[in-house]
């Protein structure tokens, strides 16, 4: 059974640092993972997806990175900005499975 | 990115009552949606697995008759909540899944049984 966990559960940093947050499972034969962002009181959107034959994904002043191999992943996140303020959650999909499996995400304050 | 839409946002009820909640996928084609249930400051919890044109798949705890989803095309899901209770009270929020495996989330819906 898929596990995912990401460290830590809860980051305050601030504004215009360059932070990483962790996303790690348990089985690597994954089809892909999906970065999410989640603000208070509304649904995810999607920030990255990255197959399992990639490495890597970027959009704007992220960057995502993918190690099957070693079973983790790391949302970059450069200069950040009290906007970036939410939790963000990764997911993964199992070749296998239909469902992915989410991990329980990790809040971020960015202080101005 | 693509769009799902979610219907109503929020809504009030009276214990015994029942809701219906919309979830559309506005610009593709979803084979596969998901229903979750999430608690305050806590993670998302996977109601369902819906399959268009098929039974929805249940996870372990969720009562089927209690929590009817229906996936009726290729762009629509509603989840039925029936005989609505206090302890019914949460954020529901649909997933839709494109062709390519990623998964889009709708909006969500806060519902408050009274």
């Amino acid at each position: 059974k898929q596990e995912v966990t990401q460290i830590p559960a809860a980051l305050s940093v601030p504004e215009g640092e360059n932070l990483v947050l962790n996303c790690s499972f348990t089985d690597s034969a994954i089809y892909n993972l999906q970065w999410f962002r989640q603000d208070p009181g509304k649904g995810l959107t999607s920030l990255l997806l990255i197959q399992s034959s990639q490495r890597e994904q970027t959009s704007g002043r992220l960057n995502a990175s993918l190690d099957k191999s070693s079973g983790r992943s790391t949302l970059y996140i450069a200069a950040s900005q009290p906007g970036d303020s939410a939790t963000y959650l990764c997911a993964v999909l199992n070749t296998n499975a239909g469902k992915s499996t989410f991990g329980d995400g990790t809040t971020l304050t960015v202080k101005p | 990115g693509a769009v799902v839409s979610q219907h109503p946002s929020r809504v009030i009820c009276k214990s015994g009552t029942s809701v219906k909640i919309e979830c559309r996928s506005l610009d593709f084609q979803a084979t596969t949606m998901f229903w979750y249930r999430q608690f305050p400051k806590k993670s998302l919890m996977l109601m369902a697995t819906s399959n268009e044109g098929s039974k929805a798949t249940y996870e372990q705890g969720v009562e089927k008759d209690k929590f009817l989803i229906n996936h009726a095309s290729l762009t629509l899901s509603t989840l039925t909540v029936t005989s609505a209770h206090p302890e019914d009270s949460s954020f529901y929020i649909c997933s839709a899944r494109d062709p390519l495996h990623e998964q889009y989330f709708g909006p969500g819906t806060r519902l408050t049984v009274t």
